[in-house]
C-alpha cells in the first residue's frame, strides 16, 4: 500500500505570499497525484491532477509539479478564498492534509 | 454540468446497515469512461476511500471495509448505493460520493457530492 505523507501539518502564510505544500509517496507514482482544497463545511474540490495539470477554471496562481516520490503545490499569490486545508492524492490514498491558515 | 447528490438516513443504530444512494445528473452512469466511488471523512480527519463501481457493475473495495461493504450501480435510475453493515461509532462520518477517472497514468476525483453526514447512535 503507497503511503502519502503531507507536510507541514500547517503552513501559516500572509495574504499575497507565497504558500508552497509538500507530499511524499512512500514509492514512485510517477506523475499520478492530484490535489484537492476543502474549505469548512464544503466537500473537497479538484485543482491538480496528473502532477501538474489545473482543472478546467483553476486560477493559474496554482501550481503543481513533482514526479516520482516527490511532490509540491504552489499557491503564487495568495488570496483570503485560498486559505484552506489541501489533500494530495494518489490512487485510493489521500495524504492527511495540510491546513493553510493566515499568519 | 455533472451533479451529484447524496440521500440516505442521518442516524444509524448501531450494528445497524448505512444504506446511501447517490443520484447523478449529467452524465451517463452506462458510460465506461468513469469510475463511481464513495469516500468518507471521520470528524476532525482525512479522507478515506471506501470503494467504486464500474458500469458493469465490477467493484473494488477498500480492504480495510471489504468485509462489511457493497457498492451497486442502477444506471436506468442515473444511481449508484453504498451499503456498509455492522455499524459503529467509529463509522460516524460524512460521506461523499464522487466521479472517478481512472486513464490509467492518472486517477482522480472530478466531482463529488456535497456529502452525507452520518452519525452512528442508538
Amino acid at each position: 500500500e503507497i503511503v502519502m505523507t503531507q507536510s507541514p501539518a500547517t503552513l501559516s502564510v500572509s495574504p499575497g505570499e507565497r504558500a508552497t505544500l509538500f507530499c511524499r509517496a512512500s514509492q514512485s507514482v510517477s506523475s499520478n497525484v492530484a490535489w484537492y482544497q476543502q474549505k469548512p463545511g464544503q466537500a473537497p474540490s479538484l485543482l491538480i491532477y496528473g502532477a501538474s495539470t489545473r482543472a478546467s477554471g483553476l486560477p493559474v496562481r496554482f501550481s503543481g509539479s513533482g514526479s516520482g516520490t516527490e511532490f509540491t503545490l504552489t499557491i503564487s499569490s495568495l488570496q483570503p478564498e485560498d486559505f484552506a486545508v489541501y489533500y494530495c492524492q494518489q490512487g485510493e490514498t489521500f495524504g492527511q492534509g495540510t491546513k493553510l491558515e493566515v499568519k | 454540468q455533472v451533479h451529484l447528490e447524496e440521500s440516505g438516513p442521518e442516524v444509524v443504530k448501531p450494528s445497524q446497515t448505512l444504506s446511501l444512494i447517490c443520484n447523478v445528473s449529467g452524465a451517463s452512469l452506462s458510460s465506461g469512461d468513469y469510475y463511481w466511488s464513495w469516500i468518507r471523512q471521520r470528524p476532525g480527519r482525512g479522507l478515506e476511500w471506501i470503494g467504486f463501481v464500474y458500469y458493469t457493475g465490477n467493484t473494488y473495495y477498500n480492504p480495510s471495509l471489504e468485509s462489511r461493504v457493497s457498492i451497486s450501480i442502477d444506471a436506468s435510475k442515473s444511481q449508484f448505493s453504498l451499503r456498509l453493515n455492522s455499524m459503529t461509532a467509529a463509522d460516524t462520518a460524512i460521506y461523499y460520493c464522487a466521479r472517478d477517472i481512472d486513464s490509467g497514468d492518472n486517477t482522480y476525483f472530478d466531482t463529488w457530492g456535497r456529502g452525507s453526514l452520518v452519525t452512528v447512535s442508538s
